[in-house]
């Protein structure tokens, strides 16, 4: 099981632009969290999807948009791309229906906006 | 509001050294407390959790809920202990979203 893997790992875009993010979960896994860490930061909730929706939201923008897919795998969008954007974007899975269950996270996507 | 405090952007102990990171939390209700641990080049991973009142690489932390704290400790710092550490909590009964401090750089010296 290679875990939890995001694509691409680096990305460069520039302001204005738009960007998708991937992520495909843990074996196992029905449930995708996406985390923006900006340097020097602590990880930020934007959103979790489960069964193809959008379950719970933090404090985003709705420049910041998402899907999950059948098979569980998820993206993430950001339109119309800011400086301030320019992050790590983390992905994490985890098993729903377990309130003690533990997300398991990706390497992480390095989003650059000049 | 919901919010989780890492006082220490940076501590730095010699090899063989009591480490404690601190680690304060606001939060109404019962919450979920999670330590989290990222190695030079590694993806973040979980450490620890309060429910499992386990050690782990000779880590724990307990949950002072009169002080809303949840302190990691090890008794003596190895050198494979450098890393950053994250402290998370979570509502209880959401499955959902963590909240994470800043983190705390540990660095060890031989």
């Amino acid at each position: 099981d290679a875990g939890v893997t995001q694509s691409p790992t680096h990305l460069i875009k520039t302001r204005g632009q738009q960007v998708t993010l991937r992520c495909s979960p843990k074996s196992g896994h029905d449930t995708v969290s996406w985390y923006q860490q900006a340097l020097g930061q602590g990880p930020q909730f934007i959103f979790q999807y489960y069964e193809e929706e959008e379950r719970q939201r933090g404090n985003f923008p709705d420049r910041f948009s998402g899907h999950q897919f059948p098979n569980y795998s998820s993206e993430l969008n950001v339109n119309a791309l800011l400086l301030g954007d320019s992050a790590l974007y983390l992905c994490a899975s985890s098993l729903d229906g377990y309130l003690n269950t533990e997300a398991f996270f990706g390497q992480g996507t390095r989003l650059t906006v000049v | 509001a919901q919010r989780v405090t890492q006082p220490e952007k940076l501590l730095s102990v010699f090899k063989g050294a009591p480490v404690e990171l601190k680690c304060n939390y606001s939060y109404s209700g019962s919450p979920e407390l999670f330590w989290y641990v990222q190695y030079s080049r590694q993806r973040l991973q979980l450490l620890l959790r309060h429910i499992s009142r386990e050690s782990i690489k000779g880590f724990t932390a307990d949950l002072n809920k009169g002080e809303t704290s949840f302190h990691l400790k090890k008794p003596f710092a190895q050198e494979e202990d450098s890393a950053m550490y994250y402290c998370a909590l979570r509502g209880s009964g959401n499955t959902g979203k963590l909240i994470f401090g800043q983190g705390t750089t540990l660095q060890v010296k031989p």
